[in-house]
């Protein structure tokens, strides 16, 4: 079974600055997908940015990007330049790559950007 | 763009009530899930269903059932109401497209059972 773990509950950040929210999962599986999902106080779900576990190259997506560590089963999202709008709980999740394959999520990051 | 709809955003219940909560997505999407969001424990999945009248069970079943006589409509239902059902609920779709795995998220019920 796999799991996923954020070890942060809570984070806080500058607005303009830079915060990293760290996740790091378990799985026997070699081909998965990874993702970030943003849940601002409206609850509306968004997915942030995907990574393909089969790509080196890590994603990125505007401000937002991540560092995949396949080795260490880490999958880490960097904001750069906060913006208050950041501010959502963050879920990081895991998928197979196979059909019929389901999401596992972290217990997620409350994340708050200051003015 | 996709969508998905939940009848409620708010619900409040007594013990022991029948619950039905649906779920409607317009995308025409093979998978759906029901998800329970509680404090410090992520999303937790409940049932889903990769086809009409297809069910799996998921980490969390207990106390819960699905119907999907359609296939853009997924229903939760809670037989008997209880307490420590009170929680946030998520329904999602995804298609079965592996290389286009993007699950949309309903907006949400809050259901409270007194």
């Amino acid at each position: 079974a796999q799991t996923v773990t954020q070890s942060q509950p809570e984070m806080s950040v500058q607005e303009a600055e830079t915060v990293t929210l760290s996740c790091t999962y378990d799985t026997s599986e070699n081909n998965y997908y990874l993702f970030w999902y943003k849940q601002p106080p409206s609850r509306q779900m968004i997915l942030v940015i995907r990574q393909e576990a089969y790509k080196q190259q890590n994603a990125t997506e505007n401000r937002f990007s991540v560092n995949f560590q396949k080795a260490a089963k880490s999958f880490s999202l960097k904001i750069s330049d906060s913006q208050l709008g950041d501010t959502a709980m963050y879920f990081c999740a895991f998928m197979t790559a196979r059909y019929g394959s389901r999401l596992t999520f972290g217990e997620g990051t409350q994340l708050t950007v200051n003015p | 763009d996709v969508k998905v709809t939940q009848s409620s955003r708010y619900l409040v219940k007594r013990t022991g009530e029948k619950v039905f909560l649906e779920c409607v997505q317009d995308m025409d999407h093979e998978n759906m899930f029901w998800y329970r969001q509680d404090p410090g424990l992520g999303l937790r999945l409940i049932y889903f269903s990769y086809d009409v009248k297809m069910k799996e069970k998921g980490d969390i079943p207990e106390g819960y059932s699905v119907s999907r006589e359609k296939k853009e409509r997924f229903s939760l239902i809670l037989e008997s109401a209880s307490t420590n059902q009170t929680s946030m609920y998520l329904c999602a779709s995804r298609t079965n497209r592996v290389s286009y795995n993007e699950q949309f998220f309903g907006p949400g019920t809050r259901l409270t059972v007194l």
